[in-house]
């Protein structure tokens, strides 16, 4: 079954600890992307990575990190340095400045 | 600061008439002009692009471009009640490789 897999679907986090969401894709894309998305606002850009082993930043990284080991793979960390982690995540694959995306991943802090 | 506006809304329209969700946006180097549909807790869908001044027809949908007015909007005739969803307008930058993405107009139709 081809596609963007994101897990898990809810995510609860407590205080201080360091969540990580995981984003997986077979659709063979080199470019993936991390959004965040709060009620009422946009998508704005977390992270992205264009190639396997190597990452930049988008508008609002500061309390997020990530990894790209695998082209496959685009996990993203949320840590404790990010004061308002509450917000629906979406990982995504661009073509042709196309955006197709997982289901999504809700994060609430608890 | 690249820029996409949307009136969050919500906008109501009875069944059948035409819903008509309008985007604005500030960079003049966009290229790339599309409109996303969301169901509420799910994720975005795409549902039209459009490169090119004028309308580009799909179906029940009609995607419109001014460049000199910096302006897109999208109609959708015929509305019914599985329309209800927010309508997210989002504007490529080849040369970024980057999308950004407006904050969505809710659109409610009325049986």
């Amino acid at each position: 079954d081809g596609g963007i897999t994101q897990s898990p679907k809810y995510l609860f986090r407590k205080e201080g600890q360091n969540v990580t969401l995981s984003c997986e894709q077979n659709l063979n894309h080199d470019a993936m992307y991390w959004y965040r998305q709060d009620p009422g606002q946009g998508l704005r850009l977390i992270y992205y990575s264009q190639i396997v082993n190597d990452f930049q930043k988008g508008d609002i990284a500061e309390g997020y990190s990530v990894s790209r080991e695998k082209k496959e793979s685009f996990p993203l960390t949320v840590t404790s340095a990010q004061k308002n982690p509450t917000a629906f995540y979406l990982c995504a694959i661009q073509d042709n400045l196309i955006a197709f995306f997982g289901q999504g991943t809700r994060l609430t802090v608890v | 600061q690249k820029e996409v506006e949307q009136n969050s809304g919500p906008l109501s329209v009875p069944e059948g008439a035409i819903a008509s969700l309008n985007c604005t946006y500030s960079d003049r180097g966009s290229q790339s002009f599309f409109w996303y549909r969301q169901y509420s807790g799910k994720s975005p869908e795409l549902i039209m692009f459009i490169y090119s001044n004028g309308d580009k027809e799909d179906g029940r949908f009609t995607a419109q471009l001014n460049k000199a007015s910096q302006y897109v909007s999208l109609l959708i005739r015929d509305s019914q009640p599985s329309d209800s969803a927010t309508y997210l307008c989002a504007v490529g930058y080849s040369s970024a490789s980057k999308i950004i993405f407006g904050s969505g107009t809710r659109l409610s139709i009325r049986p």
